[in-house]
């Protein structure tokens, strides 16, 4: 079965600066998607950025960028120029390609200092 | 125009009763899930319906109990609640998975119940 860990349960940082969350994950399976999604106070699970394992590229969103190490099995999340609206519980998630398996990290709390 | 809505938003109720949630998307998506977050705000999938068929069934107790009428909807309804089921329930859906085909696209979640058993 596939886990997720997050080994951060808290982080903070301050206005304007970058903060990294960590994320590793154990599979048999070759190929899949790794998630990052954040969770405001509002409760409401939001998509932050996504990747394919088949792709070699690190996928990147605006202030948001994975650095995905497929053979580490790590996929940690940079967020820059951190904004006040950034803080929020941070979850990993990894979906099995043909979805037979869907799991979730523990989370991160971060929060992000004026 | 929500995507995925689910209703009630909170639910209080008695330990014994019997309870359903009730989750629609509009998003002409193949695949439906449930999530339990618990008070630790640990994620976990419970169930997932692709078209209509049960394609994840994580261990939960069997008071836990699925309904997909169509496509669009996935209700969960719970028998003899307990007081250790109050978490936030969180519905979503996805495009795609299961044996028709990869998960091709992320999952979009409704805002959550959250239930409060007493």
């Amino acid at each position: 079965a596939q886990t997720v860990t997050q080994s951060q349960p808290e982080m903070s940082v301050q206005e304007a600066e970058t903060v990294t969350l960590s994320c590793t994950y154990d599979t048999s399976e070759s190929d899949y998607y790794l998630f990052w999604y954040k969770q405001p106070p509002s409760r409401q699970m939001i998509l932050v950025i996504r990747q394919e394992a088949y792709k070699q590229q690190n996928a990147t969103e605006n202030r948001f960028s994975v650095n995905f190490q497929k053979a580490a099995k790590s996929f940690s999340l940079k967020i820059s120029d951190s904004q006040l609206g950034d803080a929020a519980m941070y979850f990993c998630a990894y979906g099995s390609y043909y979805g037979q398996n869907f799991v979730f990290g523990p989370g991160t709390r971060l929060s992000v200092l004026p | 125009d929500t995507a995925v809505s689910q209703t009630p938003k909170y639910l209080v109720t008695q330990m014994g009763n019997d309870k359903s949630i009730k989750c629609e998307q509009n998003l002409g998506h193949d695949t439906m899930y449930w999530y339990k977050q618990d008070s630790k705000k640990f994620l976990k999938i419970m169930f997932s319906y692709n078209n209509k068929e049960l394609i994840i069934n994580e261990t939960v107790p069997n008071r836990f109990s699925p309904k997909s009428p169509d496509k669009a909807h996935l209700n969960l309804h719970i028998n003899s609640l307990e007081l250790g089921d109050s978490a936030v329930y969180f519905c979503a859906s996805s495009q795609g998975a299961g044996t028709s085909g990869p998960v091709s696209e992320t999952q979009y979640f409704g805002p959550g119940t959250r239930l409060l058993v007493l």
